[in-house]
């Protein structure tokens, strides 16, 4: 998947590390998203930026922090993480934030586990 | 609120024969509605989506949905399953009402073809 990556692919961390994720996307979109998948449940989403700014946090604890400096790359800032927060993280990007929505494009996600 | 179902965590069928995985949706204005599909190890892929005219609507690798509004439904189906086809399947939503709400994803439904 070439349309959007992401680094690393498997990230294990202690609950007192900081480490950041990162998404970039060759599409050409303005809008980008970071998801949590975690077994079982509907995926969830974090947060949207939209042109670089911040549209969406999703009541997201402040233990993650996104941060967007262009628009084709994405950020999550992990730190103090808790074992619950073991998941895979998904970014994705679409064209904008429009009322008729674009499909999402995702990356391959990053499987973190928190010990 | 904006809402989507899908009913089974598992559908099993024969290569070959058809394959129907169901979603239903709650919004409050018209509906725009996508299926992604996740195989093992990678993102969602986006496979089609309805957002007005025709309610049968053709996507990706011989798949197709009909939205059918009185039964609030979106049910994704393929006339002959491939043993490739076994992967996880997403169903979403957006309310197509007033501002820009995220798109709500379903649990997912794990579809296995056997051959």
């Amino acid at each position: 998947e070439t349309g959007v990556t992401q680094t690393p692919r498997h990230l294990v961390m202690g609950m007192t590390n900081k480490k950041s994720l990162k998404c970039e996307q060759h599409l050409g979109h303005n809008a980008m998203y970071w998801y949590k998948q975690s077994a079982k449940k509907p995926l969830e989403l974090m947060f949207v930026y939209n042109f670089k700014e911040q549209t969406e946090n999703n009541s997201v604890p402040s233990r993650f922090s996104p941060e967007c400096p262009n628009s084709s790359h994405l950020f999550l800032h992990l730190h103090t993480l808790q074992p619950e927060d073991s998941a895979l993280y998904l970014c994705a990007s679409s064209q904008d934030l429009q009322e008729t929505p674009y499909e999402q494009y995702f990356g391959p996600g990053t499987r973190l586990t928190v010990t | 609120a904006q809402s989507v179902a899908q009913p089974e965590d598992q559908v099993n069928v024969a290569e070959g024969n058809p394959l129907t995985v169901k979603c239903t949706y709650s919004v409050s204005g018209n509906p725009y509605l996508f299926w992604y599909v996740q195989y093992p190890n990678r993102g969602l892929q986006f496979l089609l989506k309805y957002i007005t005219g025709d309610n049968l609507v053709k996507g990706s690798y011989g798949f197709e949905a009909e939205f059918n509004k009185s039964q609030t439904s979106f049910h994704l189906k393929k006339p002959s399953a491939l043993v490739s086809d076994s992967a996880l399947y997403f169903c979403a939503v957006r309310d197509g009402g007033p501002g820009n709400t995220p798109l709500v994803f379903g649990k997912g439904t794990r579809l296995s073809v056997i051959a």
